[in-house]
């Protein structure tokens, strides 16, 4: 079956501008995760939706950076008036359970996002 | 601090080399993962595992719940095996559903 998809695959943007990143979770998965990987640095977690409850934003870096899922699925992370430390791959991953019901995560291939 | 500590940071092997990394967590956990990634590439789960052993092709991990320790290990390694290796726990009190991840070893096989 279909696994994650993110896109676009590669985002140059100019400092300032808005971006929206896009993520197509696998069907029927509940839970979602977005993180974001800088240049040679581990995984940063950014926001988590689980169902129909309220989204797990502690993790995103400033009121900069907003995500939402509309109808459970589909995810929208958007960075608002970008600035050069936000580039990095941002990571989409959807798991049946979440963590803390032991499931396993899935990822996209993620989102490589350029400010110039 | 992190709740999950990997080591080592980067391996360099030669082809054919047993190779092992290690996990250490500080927290109870209801599952450990161990993920791939590929230069460039995107993140691919090779175990999930809650106890014991669990074995796919010349990749072994193991987990001691009682030492919150686990380790990869591969055999006859091959330089398509050079990739970043990163574990991840799922926490058992965890009020964010989050997963805790370590920082990777990097794994360079040379041929």
């Amino acid at each position: 079956g279909a696994g994650v998809s993110q896109s676009p695959s590669n985002k140059v943007t100019e400092k300032g501008k808005d971006v929206e990143l896009r993520c197509d979770p696998i069907s029927g998965h509940t839970a979602l995760y977005w993180y974001r990987q800088s240049l040679g640095q581990g995984l940063e977690f950014l926001i988590y939706f689980q169902g129909n409850s309220a989204p797990d934003k502690s993790g995103l870096p400033s009121d900069r950076f907003s995500a939402e899922r509309t109808g459970g699925s589909v995810s929208t992370l958007t960075i608002q008036r970008t600035q050069q430390e936000d580039s990095a791959v941002y990571l989409c991953a959807s798991s049946p359970r979440g963590a803390s019901g032991g499931g396993e995560q899935y990822f996209g291939p993620g989102t490589r996002l350029t400010v110039t | 601090k992190n709740e999950v500590e990997q080591s080592p940071q980067n391996l360099t092997a030669q082809e054919g080399e047993f190779i092992t990394i290690n996990c250490s967590y500080s927290v109870g956990i209801s599952a450990l993962h161990w993920l791939q990634q590929h230069p460039g590439g995107g993140i691919v789960s090779l175990f999930m595992l809650s106890s014991g052993k669990k074995k796919h092709g010349r990749l072994i991990a193991t987990i001691n719940i009682q030492e919150k320790h686990s380790s990869l290990h591969i055999t006859a390694s091959h330089p398509r095996d050079s990739a970043v290796y990163i574990c991840a726990v799922s926490p058992l009190s965890n009020t964010g559903n989050q997963f805790y991840f370590g920082t990777g070893t990097s794994l360079t096989v040379i041929p």
